[in-house]
């Protein structure tokens, strides 16, 4: 059963310290989404790569938030520094394609204190 | 870029009876439209989809329809049930565009 890997699945942190996520996407999968989602509602986009290529990362702090593909079989999303209101669940999901089925990780529940 | 527009944000039902969610879209070459449930502190996954070339689609108590005229989309669950409740997103996007959500509703079904 191919699911879509996330690591951490938590993660505390004090406010400036750097946070890093992964993933590891489907394999065969060439679309990856990063999405932050804050109060069980809400599924935000941060960024959109294809064949590893950011496509949109429009929705992402870019003072802070770095998104990269480093291999076909992992994606990662940086903070730093991290704020407290950088807390919400990160999602990573991945797809075929953009309009295909995403399935998505189980996410990082990060909290920055 | 696409904006989705997801009413209610939370909606709440007698078991046995129908909820509707209804989405909007703004870009017309978005041509794909799927619905995702999320259960509390899980991940959203997917529970029916719809492509532009079709008006309707049906899973057993779930339908979707849509109307690529006013751009909207709708998801419709007959004779819900408390598992039923949950958060259910919309999405709309297109295979050269990004998938982007709807804010969500939260559906109550009380027994």
């Amino acid at each position: 059963d191919a699911r879509v890997t996330q690591t951490p699945r938590h993660k505390v942190t004090e406010m400036g310290q750097e946070v890093t996520m992964r993933c590891q996407p489907i394999l065969g999968h060439n679309t990856v989404f990063w999405y932050r989602q804050t109060m069980m509602q809400g599924l935000e986009l941060l960024a959109y790569f294809r064949n590893r290529a950011p496509l949109d990362d429009s929705g992402m702090p870019k003072d802070r938030f770095s998104a990269e593909m480093p291999d076909a079989t992992l994606a990662t999303l940086k903070i730093q520094p991290s704020e407290p209101r950088d807390s919400a669940v990160y999602f990573c999901a991945s797809g075929f394609r953009a309009d295909t089925e995403a399935f998505f990780g189980q996410g990082t529940r990060l909290t920055v204190v | 870029g696409e904006n989705v527009e997801q009413h209610p944000s939370t909606l709440s039902v007698q078991e046995g009876d129908s909820a509707v969610i209804k989405c909007t879209y703004s870009d017309s070459a978005s041509n794909y439209f799927p619905w995702y449930k999320q259960e509390l502190g899980k991940r959203p996954q997917l529970i029916i989809d719809i492509r532009s070339n079709v008006g309707e689609k049906k899973d057993q108590r779930i339908a979707v329809t849509l109307n690529k005229t006013a751009k909207h989309f709708s998801l419709h669950i007959t004779e819900t049930q408390p598992e039923d409740s949950a958060v259910y997103f919309c999405a709309a996007g297109n295979a050269g565009n990004m998938l982007t959500f709807g804010g969500g509703t939260r559906l109550m079904v009380k027994p």
